[in-house]
């Protein structure tokens, strides 16, 4: 696709059960980040992965938190017993490697997580 | 890892005034600065970003201040438009790696 996309938009969910939450991003961009978006709040940097190199996971707030990103491409964010504060926007974006020219980032559309 | 002040938080201008935004860095080492625009419901998406090599960049209504010495940097909307109500990012990493956003700007633009 054009775009990053992510998956699923919305989730509904109730407390104590896990969730994932994927995103594929531009296809090239060996960097991937997930961020988080309380309602009406900034951009909490959860994690980044750029390339082969160990993902810098200083974000993730605990450790039902956690993510991966298969074969440089897809990633995928888990969440273990979700709690109702973890109800929020995931976003994921993605940019070409450090160092070119251009160091935008392009964000999915989000996913819009629920916890009951 | 690098952290971004923003302020402030909210912003209310009038049609036609200009708006300022200022943000604070931590990391000396950091040298992309770019901007992002969130319009309600959407997604983030860049605006404006400036590298430590130069200490102002602009574009049409929108310019970006940057002070290396004091680590801080700053957006200007000129001849503000309702368009232009939305949260504005800014952010900061070392070769657009690794990036950090402040807390977000609450513009808006009364008629």
């Amino acid at each position: 696709g054009a775009g990053v996309s992510q998956s699923p938009s919305n989730k509904v969910t109730e407390k104590g059960k896990d969730v994932e939450l994927r995103c594929d991003p531009i296809s090239g961009h060996t960097a991937l980040y997930w961020y988080r978006q309380s309602l009406g709040q900034g951009l909490e940097f959860l994690i980044y992965f750029q390339g082969n190199s160990a993902p810098d996971k200083s974000g993730l707030p605990s450790d039902r938190f956690s993510a991966e990103r298969t074969g440089g491409s897809v990633s995928t964010l888990t969440i273990q017993r979700t709690q109702q504060e973890d109800s929020a926007v995931y976003l994921c974006a993605s940019s070409l490697a450090p160092g070119v020219n251009t160091g935008e980032l392009f964000f999915g559309e989000g996913s819009r997580l629920t916890v009951l | 890892g690098e952290n971004v002040e923003q302020h402030p938080s909210t912003l209310s201008v009038q049609e036609g005034d200009s708006a300022v935004i200022k943000c604070t860095y931590s990391d000396s080492a950091s040298n992309y600065f770019p901007w992002y625009k969130q319009e309600l419901g959407k997604r983030p998406q860049l605006i404006i970003d400036i590298r430590s090599n130069v200490g102002e960049k602009k574009d049409q209504r929108i310019a970006v201040t940057l002070n290396k010495t004091a680590k801080h940097f700053s957006l200007h909307i000129t001849e503000t438009q309702p368009e232009d109500s939305a949260v504005y990012f800014c952010a900061a990493s070392i070769g657009n790696n690794d990036m950090r956003f402040g807390a977000g700007t609450r513009l808006t633009v009364k008629p």
